[in-house]
């Protein structure tokens, strides 16, 4: 059974950073994509970002790109979400999310999520 | 990008009985629709991907239908842990995949 525990979060000020980690386990972490999504009260669950098998291709949500930054390391079975110029509006619980089909198309249904690492930005 | 849209906001049924949950979408996602549970303070759950086809371990009571832009969830007979928030996403359309707002399910 897969398990994916973030951490990274906590209190930060309009345009500062934050680096999430999300660790993985019970899986083989290289054979699928992996997503960020958020949620909030207000907007409710909002992909963010996604990251092929290899980490060759990224994708973005528009009201993030050219601010945040995905990566991971599959020696080490982590994603990783860098996040720079952060807004009020980014506030939000922060998940880690894998994909269900191993090698498939980008674009899919999420099997396993981890608790999340909630990102509160205020001054 | 798709737009989608969960009626109603709110459900109350009682237990034992049957509820059926709803998600529209603004264009066609085919059959690329996934419906999650998500109980307080917890992660979703994935229950039904690509509309129909019950994620591993989700009880039978647990059924999704529909293609194209109209979707539905049925739980068949309601139990005390169904009581919970129920989500739509379409992968279809992607970047990005998105999520409708949800529907609450409460104990009548």
């Amino acid at each position: 059974e897969a398990h994916l525990v973030e951490s990274g979060g906590g209190l930060v000020q309009p345009g500062g950073s934050l680096r999430l980690s999300c660790v993985t386990s019970g899986f083989t972490f290289g054979n699928y994509a992996m997503s960020w999504v958020r949620q909030t009260p207000g907007k409710g669950l909002e992909w963010v970002s996604d990251i092929s098998e290899s980490g060759f291709n990224t994708y973005y949500a528009d009201s993030v790109k050219g601010r945040f930054t995905v990566s991971r390391d599959n020696s080490e079975n982590a994603l990783y979400l860098q996040m720079n110029s952060l807004r009020a509006e980014d506030t939000a619980l922060y998940y880690c999310a894998k994909d269900l089909s191993a090698g498939g198309v980008p674009g899919d249904a999420f099997d396993s999520w981890g608790r999340g690492t909630m990102v509160t930005v205020s001054s | 990008e798709v737009v989608m849209t969960q009626s109603p906001a709110t459900l109350s049924v009682s237990p034992g009985e049957r509820a059926t949950l709803s998600c529209r979408a603004s264009q066609t996602v085919n059959t690329d629709l996934a419906w999650y549970q998500q109980q307080p303070g917890q992660a979703p759950r994935l229950l039904i991907y690509a509309a129909s086809t019950r994620a591993a371990g989700i009880p039978a009571r647990f059924s999704g239908r529909g293609s194209g832009t109209e979707f539905s969830l049925t739980i068949s007979s309601l139990q005390s842990e169904d009581f919970a928030v129920y989500f739509c996403q379409q992968y279809y359309d992607w970047p990005p995949v998105t999520f409708g707002q949800g529907t609450r399910l409460e104990i009548k």
